[in-house]
C-alpha cells in the first residue's frame, strides 16, 4: 500500500513570496490533516479535512494560510505572502476516518526555508 | 503553554542501557498516543492508551498511562541504536475537542 505522498520536499524562498505544497493520502483515507512542525518543537495542526469539508482549521493562520482539498482527495497548503517565521516542515497525514484517536499515516514533509 | 511536556528534552545512551521518558499535562486527556520519528521522515505511531492505568508492551517498550488520565511514559528496555529518533506523545483532551503533540524527546542511542 502507497503511502502518504508529499512535494516538494524542499523549497527555499525569500520572504513575501507565495509557496505551495501538495499532499496525496492514503486511497480512501477520508481524512486529511496538515501539520507544521518547527524546528525542536512537535508538530502543530493548522487544519483537517473530512473528504472536501473542513473540520478544524482554528490554528491556521487565515491571513496568509489557505488549504484545499479538492474532490475529497488531494490536497493543496499555500502561504501567501511568507514570512521568516513560516520557516518549517510542512507534514501532511491521513486517516481512515475522523475519530480522534485514528492513526495518523505521516507523508515525509516537504521543509520550508524562507529567507 | 504548552497542554503536553516532555521530559527529558534529549537523552544520549548506550546501546543496552534502559530509558525511561515522560510526557506530563496539567490537563486531562481521553487518550494519549506515543509516535516516533527519524530525520527527514514524519511520525509513525506506536501505541495508543485510553484507559487510566493502561499498560501496553510492544517489543521491548512499555506504555503505561497514568491513573489520573494526565501523564504517560515510555520504556524501552535494553536501548538499540534503532530505537533513535524522536518520541512524541500526543493527545485528546477530555472535551474531545483539541488533539496536540509535544515537543518530542530526542534519543540517541550509541553503539
Amino acid at each position: 500500500e502507497a503511502g502518504v505522498a508529499q512535494s516538494p520536499r524542499y523549497k527555499i524562498i525569500e520572504k513575501r513570496q507565495s509557496v505551495a505544497f501538495w499532499c496525496n493520502p492514503i486511497s480512501g483515507h477520508a481524512t486529511l490533516y496538515w501539520y507544521q512542525q518547527i524546528l525542536g518543537q512537535g508538530p502543530k495542526l493548522l487544519i483537517q479535512f473530512q473528504n472536501n469539508g473542513v473540520v478544524d482549521d482554528s490554528q491556521l493562520p487565515k491571513d496568509r494560510f489557505s488549504a484545499e482539498r479538492l474532490k475529497g482527495v488531494d490536497s493543496t497548503l499555500k502561504i501567501q505572502p511568507a514570512k521568516l517565521e513560516d520557516s518549517a516542515v510542512y507534514l501532511c497525514a491521513s486517516s481512515f476516518s475522523s475519530g480522534r484517536i485514528d492513526e495518523q499515516f505521516f507523508g515525509p514533509g516537504t521543509r520550508l526555508t524562507v529567507l | 503553554t504548552q497542554l503536553l511536556e516532555q521530559s527529558p528534552q534529549f537523552l544520549s545512551i548506550q546501546e543496552g542501557e534502559n530509558l525511561t521518558v515522560y510526557c506530563n499535562s496539567s490537563s486531562v486527556f481521553s487518550s494519549l498516543q506515543w509516535y516516533r520519528q527519524e530525520p527527514g521522515e514524519g511520525p509513525v505511531l506506536l501505541v495508543t492508551v485510553v484507559t487510566g492505568g493502561e499498560v501496553k508492551k510492544l517489543k521491548r517498550l512499555t506504555f503505561q498511562f497514568g491513573d489520573a488520565r494526565k501523564d504517560s511514559s515510555l520504556h524501552i528496555t535494553a536501548a538499540q541504536p534503532g530505537d533513535t529518533g524522536l518520541y512524541l506523545c500526543a493527545g485528546v483532551d477530555n472535551y474531545g475537542q483539541n488533539f496536540v503533540f509535544g515537543p518530542g524527546t530526542r534519543l540517541s542511542v550509541l553503539p
